[in-house]
């Protein structure tokens, strides 16, 4: 079946404003993560999506940083007045939820550069 | 939080040739995934391993959870190798999710 998929691929935007990226899950999976990737500080956590439970917001690096999931599906990753040190790629994963530990399975990433 | 180290940091075979790349953890974990991160950036999976050993085809993987390593073995490899590899290793608590904490990676060259 299909898997994760992440859009943009590619977005260069200037510092200060805002973007927005996108993750469509695999289907039926009820857990979405976001994680970064970035030189300096390797891939990271940001935030984690479990059914209808509040969602884990500790990796999330400032207040700038938020993210939503609507109808237990897609989710959008939000950063406001962007900065430099916010270029990296983001990364989405999915996984399901059958009782018991299971695969995360990640999307092909956002690459964010921030002029 | 857990701490995973990996190592070498650093690999170039020649084609052919036989490797094992190390996993090590601080803390106890309920998963433990195996990555393949290729040119492009997509990380594949290649094994969820919390506790014993998986192969799938020249790849094969041991994780010896009470003494916190695990190992990835590559035989016979091949061009298309190359990339790095990553663990990744989370403990679900009931009051948190099962997020992945991740390692530094190997950088794998394999040489024709």
């Amino acid at each position: 079946g299909a898997g994760v998929s992440q859009s943009p691929s590619n977005k260069v935007t200037e510092k200060g404003k805002d973007v927005e990226l996108r993750c469509d899950p695999i289907s039926g999976h009820t857990a979405l993560y976001w994680y970064r990737q970035s030189l300096g500080q390797g891939l990271e956590f940001l935030i984690y999506f479990q059914g209808n439970s509040a969602p884990d917001k500790s990796g999330l690096p400032s207040d700038r940083f938020s993210a939503e999931r609507t109808g237990g599906s897609v989710s959008t990753l939000t950063i406001q007045r962007t900065q430099q040190e916010d270029s990296a790629v983001y990364l989405c994963a999915s996984r399901a939820d059958r009782g018991r530990w299971e695969t995360q399975y990640f999307g092909p990433g956002t690459r964010l550069l921030v002029l | 939080g857990i701490q995973v180290e990996q190592s070498p940091p650093d690999l170039i075979l020649q084609e052919g040739a036989n490797s094992t790349l190390r996993c090590n953890f601080s803390d106890s974990v309920n998963n433990l995934q195996w990555f393949h991160q290729n040119p492009w950036g997509q990380l594949i999976n290649l094994f969820y391993i919390p506790s014993g050993t998986k192969q799938n085809g020249r790849l094969s993987a041991t994780t010896v959870a009470t003494e916190r390593y695990s190992l990835l073995y590559i035989s016979s490899s091949q061009t298309t190798d190359s990339g790095v590899y990553f663990c990744a290793v989370s403990y679900q608590k009931k009051s948190s999710g099962d997020k992945l904490t991740f390692g530094t990676g190997t950088r794998l060259a394999v040489r024709p």
